[in-house]
């Protein structure tokens, strides 16, 4: 089946810092999106990126769907960014559509 | 405004007494999806409704059942809770099936087995 690698697994910044993540996905696929959970739990989409490049706020994303990666920028990071970033890939498997999450990137940031 | 609720937010069981978790949404999308995240793991697939009909993950435990009375609302039933069900359960919805457009997750129901 399609293998969803991301990197690094950890990663410790200090506040202000810039971070670039990275997910690697080994078959072509029909959607990617990048994830954000919170210490408490709650999981919050944070883009909807099957190719290009996409900002929101101190956060962008691009996904280059021909090299099979998608790359999360975050700039000036702040302690609220702490969590897992988790990036999920959704490709057609045996008529039916299945969305396969990496196994995510931990983040803590220091203040 | 919560779209997405799940309750409760903490539920602890005894081994082997069937426990109910329940989700609810305001976004009236077609499509309801249950997950299980154990710790320092990605969310993994239970099953997930398209409108009525019930798409189980063939890795799913017979243990692990759900029903949809209507479009608001989801329960996953878990008829007899092992130690190895304590994890955090996740419902999560969207518009159209499966990444064709963005998932809204619930806060998530933590499940603790004693």
């Amino acid at each position: 089946g399609i293998q969803v690698e991301q990197s690094p697994p950890d990663l410790i910044l200090q506040e202000g810092a810039n971070s670039t993540l990275r997910c690697n996905f080994s078959d072509s696929v029909n959607n990617l999106q990048w994830f954000h959970q919170n210490p408490w739990g709650q999981l919050i989409n944070l883009f909807y990126i099957p190719s290009g490049t996409k900002q929101n706020g101190r956060l962008s994303a691009t996904t280059v769907a021909t090299e099979r990666y998608s790359l999360l920028y975050i700039s000036s990071s702040q302690t609220t960014d702490s969590g897992v970033y988790f990036c999920a890939v959704d490709f057609l498997m045996d008529s039916s559509y299945k969305l396969i999450f990496g196994s995510g990137t931990r983040l803590l940031v220091r203040p | 405004d919560a779209m997405v609720i799940q309750n409760p937010r903490y539920q602890v069981t005894q081994f082997g007494k069937p426990v109910t978790l329940s989700c609810s949404q305001t976004l009236n999308h077609n499509v309801m999806y249950w997950y299980q995240q154990k710790s320092s793991q990605a969310p993994k697939l239970l099953f997930h409704y398209y409108d009525k009909d019930f798409n189980n993950e063939a890795d799913t435990p017979d243990n692990f059942q759900s029903r949809r009375p209507n479009t608001s609302f989801c329960f996953l039933d878990i008829r007899s809770p092992g130690l190895g069900d304590a994890a955090m359960y996740l419902c999560a919805t969207s518009r159209q099936n499966w990444g064709r457009e963005k998932l809204f997750f619930g806060s998530g129901t933590q499940l603790s087995v004693l």
